[in-house]
């Protein structure tokens, strides 16, 4: 398995809290992507990375910021957390060199927000 | 939303038989990618056709692509009881961005 690390697994937190959500690899890959998962959805990016300090929103960006100050981890904050983010959240990594490189995914942060 | 659909939603089929599922998706591609989640995990790549192939196989999977249809199909044979999963299409407009169908859920009966 890809060498990638989120934590903390389950949260439980109250509406209007910030909540931040870790994702860490050992793999040395360049892009690191947000994902979640809802039901009827499917997985839809939040937030991508392409290197260090570089950066990018995805398809459901609002409300959801990132960072990454190092290549090993990218970090994802809710600054003010509200019922709707209620769901699955995935980190992914994709490295090498061309397109089509596959993604490897952590198992997931279940973040319950009530 | 640019969002590919898998059909069916889902397929139950018993142990032994061949579980065919489908993909499409509404941008042109680079390359379209197939992954499974078991229950409570991530997702895990299973295979990367690209745009100028037409079929590919892994083990006991094969890939179609249909570029002028814009769908691609998963073909799963002689499942196991173990390859009871949610697959997943991805596509790769870009070099390093995808983007994921909803899913079938694949139930396989002992």
């Amino acid at each position: 398995d890809a060498g990638i690390t989120q934590s903390p697994r389950h949260k439980v937190t109250e509406t209007g809290t910030p909540v931040t959500l870790r994702c860490h690899q050992t793999e040395n890959h360049r892009y690191m992507y947000w994902y979640r998962q809802d039901p009827g959805h499917g997985l839809r990016l939040i937030h991508y990375s392409y290197g260090v300090k570089d950066t990018d929103k995805g398809e459901v960006s609002d409300g959801y910021s990132v960072s990454r100050s190092k290549t090993e981890d990218f970090l994802l904050t809710l600054e003010s957390a509200t019922s709707s983010q209620t769901s699955v959240y995935f980190c992914a990594i994709s490295g090498g060199q061309g397109d089509g490189q596959p993604q490897h995914f952590g198992d997931g942060t279940r973040l319950s927000i009530l | 939303s640019q969002q590919g659909e898998e059909d069916p939603q889902a397929l139950s089929i018993q142990e032994g038989e061949n579980a065919t599922m489908n993909c499409s998706y509404k941008t042109s591609i680079n390359n379209l990618q197939w992954y499974r989640q078991n229950s409570g995990r991530g997702l895990v790549h299973l295979i990367l056709i690209r745009s100028n192939e037409r079929e590919k196989h892994s083990g006991r999977l094969r890939v179609t692509l249909d570029t002028s249809k814009k769908s691609s199909s998963l073909l799963i044979t002689a499942s196991r009881a173990a390859d009871t999963a949610s697959y997943f299409c991805a596509n790769g407009a870009g070099s390093y961005q995808l983007t994921f169908g909803k899913g079938t859920k694949l139930s396989v009966i002992p």
